[in-house]
């Protein structure tokens, strides 16, 4: 069955500096997502990424993140500058229909 | 906007329980439903899902059918076992070019033997 993946599945990096997660969607999917789940809380929607632009971004969002799709497999996220509350689960989908599929989500611990 | 509001938990049952968790949501637009679930340290897998009203979706002994007359979308199980502690979304997406989804808090479920 096709799935979402992600690398790497944990990440420990010191505040400020640069993180990129990866993510492989699903081979004929065209929307891509990001999400972030803060440890205890609720799952929330960060970016939405077709046809090589921004969809939909949320006010969590800020310019410290931003998004590629650097080659026809992989679907990136950087956060520029990591803050202490960047820590979280980090998980893409990606979707061609009403189901969304994730992936088994990067946990990112900013020490 | 979009939003689901969910039972916050945690809920603890003895296995072979009988489980409700309850889900209630607003949409612009016709939502599609969604039950995801989490095991402990592991990521979101579909647990069930229903596009229209009165559909029932239906996975792994769980139910939940999509209401709209009172925007609810339960999720049920007769029996529960100790391998279904986890914590469980609900969520909706609404039919368009992407499928951004919203979910509820999460309800942790916990059975105990």
């Amino acid at each position: 069955e096709p799935e979402v993946t992600q690398t790497p599945s944990h990440q420990v990096t010191q505040m400020g500096q640069e993180v990129i997660l990866r993510c492989v969607p699903i081979s004929n999917h065209l929307y891509f997502y990001w999400y972030r789940q803060i440890l205890g809380q609720k799952v929330e929607f960060l970016v939405s990424f077709y046809n090589n632009e921004i969809s939909e971004k949320s006010e969590i969002f800020d310019d410290q993140f931003s998004v590629e799709r650097p080659d026809g497999s992989n679907f990136t996220l950087k956060i520029r500058s990591t803050k202490l509350e960047d820590s979280a689960m980090y998980f893409c989908a990606s979707t061609q229909g009403p189901e969304a599929f994730f992936g088994q989500g990067t946990r990112l611990t900013v020490v | 906007g979009n939003s689901v509001t969910q039972m916050e938990g945690p809920v603890t049952l003895s296995e072979e329980a009988f489980l409700t968790i309850n889900c209630t949501y607003t949409a612009t637009g016709y939502p599609s439903l969604f039950w995801y679930v989490q095991y402990p340290g592991e990521g979101l897998q579909l647990l069930l899902k229903a596009t229209k009203a009165d559909d029932k979706g239906s996975n792994k002994g769980f139910e939940a059918t999509y209401r709209k007359e009172t925007t609810s979308f339960h999720l049920e199980k007769g029996s529960v076992q100790v391998s279904d502690s986890a914590v469980y979304f609900c969520a909706l997406s609404v039919t368009g070019g992407y499928q951004k989804v919203t979910f509820g808090i999460g309800t942790k479920l916990q059975v105990i033997p």
